[in-house]
């Protein structure tokens, strides 16, 4: 079974850019999470959509945004990127089956902003 | 919200203990465990619910006390693989259960020969 696959790997932006970030999940996972990874804030949630819903969203201003599609793939955008956007994206697939449900996470999108 | 973990890190021998602590203030539904290594990806290692739940994974274990919001992490005769840094993530009791995680800052674990 293919893991979690996020795309690209690296990208570099200069401030007031957009940016939008891919994530497939595991085939068969209905819910996806996004998470910001930095050294000094550690793992920070983003959101969660399934089915094609927001379901849960952490507490980040609005230049963040995602979504869902109908076969399960994510994106996520932010605009107007500012230089404490630099980090690592990680999203993770579940089963979405309610809580309690293993995390599965891809390797990441290492953002950075010139 | 965000759970606290103790210690920030730690430094074993091959074959030596450690445990890992996770506090939250708020009532938890669960608590995840996780770990990542240097450049890679947070590998789930458990699940435990309220109730008090203990689980194992290989030589790892972890319990759950629900009435002090804690769960901890016991990591038994380390060995070099075990390296790298653990997370905890927290399932806050409302609603129901969610998918919304809330990790710790993270304890790192370096394991020497």
């Amino acid at each position: 079974k293919a893991g979690v696959t996020q795309t690209p790997r690296y990208l570099i932006k200069t401030r007031g850019q957009q940016v939008t970030l891919s994530c497939s999940p595991i085939s068969g996972h209905r819910s996806v999470s996004w998470y910001q990874q930095t050294p000094g804030q550690g793992l920070q949630f983003l959101f969660e959509y399934f089915s094609e819903t927001q379901r849960n969203k952490g507490n980040f201003p609005g230049r963040f945004s995602g979504r869902q599609f109908s076969n399960s793939r994510s994106e996520m955008n932010v605009s107007t990127l500012e230089l404490g956007d630099s980090a690592l994206y990680l999203c993770a697939s579940s089963t979405g089956q309610g809580g309690n449900q293993p995390q599965h996470f891809g390797d990441g999108t290492r953002l950075s902003i010139l | 919200q965000q759970p606290v973990q103790s210690p920030q890190a730690v430094i074993l021998r091959e074959g030596e203990d450690a445990v890992i602590n996770c506090s939250s203030s708020k009532a938890l539904y669960s608590v995840h465990w996780y770990r990542q290594k240097h450049g890679e990806a947070p590998v789930f290692l458990m699940i435990l619910l309220k109730g008090g739940e203990q689980k194992g994974h290989e030589k790892i274990s972890a319990s759950f006390n629900e009435k002090k919001q804690q769960s901890s992490l016991y990591l038994t005769a380390s060995q070099l693989s075990y390296s790298g840094t653990y997370f905890c993530g927290t399932e806050v009791m409302y609603g129901g259960a969610t998918n919304k995680l809330i990790f710790g800052t993270g304890t790192l674990l370096a394991v020497q020969p």
